[in-house]
């Protein structure tokens, strides 16, 4: 049981390249969700999903996009990344009984944009 | 809009002092507080939660909170802090309605020797 895995843990971008984050579980969560780090402003929601094939939108979803395909996995997407997407990006999963789980994060990656 | 308000960026205590860390809910019905904290570079751990009941509650590492509705907040304490404490830590609320956890800006806590 590995919890919440996500890859890579470090990269380095140049403006307008793409990428993806990618996020695995393997509690059998239904619910996923991505959230970025930056400093003095805690974490802020980018996009959530409630079950494979459902997404939506956090408070800072633009430019990035998401996709549910599995229960699993849940890749966070970078089109064309720019300096503003520098952060530290944590994946997170909660099982669908609400009230007795809790968010599970991953250990983040980490992303630079030149 | 909802949010997490954490007044204290940055708090500094000696070692075996006791410690309490802000944080205070703009508003709502009964929240759903979580405390978290994150060592530096690794992910967030879960220290302890209050959805009802009990409003003292108690969690890992030695850690407490309590949630006081007309205060709208819910502080963390610790009696006697140890130089592992050295981290950084999060209050969080979950707006159920929105499936989303909102987070405070962080408390970053050092230690005195």
């Amino acid at each position: 049981n590995a919890g919440v895995t996500q890859t890579p843990k470090f990269q380095v971008l140049k403006t307008g390249q793409s990428m993806t984050l990618q996020c695995a579980q393997d509690m059998n969560h239904e619910y996923m969700s991505w959230y970025r780090q930056d400093p003095g402003m805690g974490l802020r929601l980018i996009h959530y999903s409630v079950g494979a094939g459902i997404t939506d939108q956090g408070e800072v979803p633009n430019g990035y996009n998401v996709s549910r395909s599995t229960t699993e996995d849940f890749p966070l997407r970078l089109l064309s990344a720019a300096p503003s997407q520098t952060s530290v990006y944590f994946c997170a999963s909660r099982g669908r009984v609400f009230g007795a789980n809790v968010l599970t994060f991953g250990a983040g990656s980490r992303l630079t944009v030149l | 809009a909802q949010s997490v308000t954490q007044p204290d960026i940055h708090i500094t205590v000696s070692e075996g002092a006791s410690l309490e860390l802000r944080c205070n809910y703009s508003y709502g019905a009964t929240p759903y507080l979580f405390w978290y904290v994150q060592s530096p570079g690794q992910g967030l751990q879960l220290l302890l939660k209050y959805f009802s009941g009990d409003t003292l509650v108690q969690g890992i590492k030695g850690f407490e909170a309590e949630f006081k509705r007309s205060q709208s907040s819910f502080n963390l304490r610790k009696p006697s802090v140890h130089w592992s404490d050295a981290a950084e830590y999060f209050c969080a609320w979950l707006i159920q309605g929105a499936q989303k956890l909102v987070f405070g800006q962080g408390t970053r806590l050092t230690i005195n020797p």
